[in-house]
């Protein structure tokens, strides 16, 4: 069964607290990607990677970290430094090509407290 | 470098139909089209390669004019369904990949 999966769907952090999203894929995609979305907002692009051990920032880096070990995961810790860290947190995977389509995985819901 | 829908939100009536534009300043290869629906995550409905063409399923269709770096979809006689918001996502020749602004499409009975 193919596809992209996040966990978990919602997460509650306190103020102060690091915390780790995981995205994993079995689509074999070369790409994985890490977008963050406001409410009625647009994507807004935190980091990416196209091939293992290696990954770049996008538009809104700071705050954030991540590691590419593995081809299947792409794991994305937000830290305490991130001011606003409350959005939708999406992950996304593309097969080779920065102009292959990509695909989605069904989203992380994080709330501070 | 973000591409620009147009229009930012539109309103219809069921079986009523609407275009939403996708305008680059950039040179692009392929062009993208996604629906989100609330709380959800983005779904891919088609993607045009650069060749000018045209294609469809169902009522929803899109065009690529790579000459003027625009791409249009079109979705005829809506259903409540297609509410949501539309993303343009584009694959620049620079090999470069950007998602759209968005268009918020709400269908009413």
């Amino acid at each position: 069964d193919g596809g992209i999966t996040q966990s978990p769907k919602y997460l509650f952090r306190k103020e102060g607290q690091n915390v780790t999203l995981s995205c994993e894929q079995n689509l074999n995609h070369d790409a994985m990607y890490w977008y963050r979305q406001d409410p009625g907002q647009g994507l807004r692009l935190i980091y990416y990677s196209q091939i293992v051990n290696d990954f770049q920032k996008g538009d809104i880096a700071e705050g954030y970290s991540v590691s590419r070990e593995k081809k299947e995961s792409f794991p994305l810790t937000v830290t305490s430094a991130q001011k606003n860290p409350t959005a939708f947190y999406l992950c996304a995977t593309q097969q080779g090509f920065p102009t292959d389509t990509q695909y989605f995985g069904p989203g992380t819901r994080l709330t501070v407290l | 470098q973000q591409p620009v829908q147009s229009p930012q939100a539109v309103i219809l009536r069921e079986g009523e139909d609407a275009v939403i534009n996708c305008s680059s300043s950039k040179a692009l290869y392929s062009v993208h089209w996604y629906r989100q629906k609330h709380g959800e995550a983005p779904v891919f409905l088609m993607i045009l390669l650069k060749g000018g063409e045209q294609k469809g399923h169902d009522k929803i269709s899109a065009s690529f004019n790579e000459k003027k770096q625009q791409s249009s979809l079109y979705l005829t006689a809506s259903q409540l369904s297609y509410s949501g918001t539309y993303f343009c996502g584009t694959g620049t020749l620079g090999n470069q990949f950007y998602f759209g602004t968005g268009t918020s499409l709400t269908v009413i009975p």
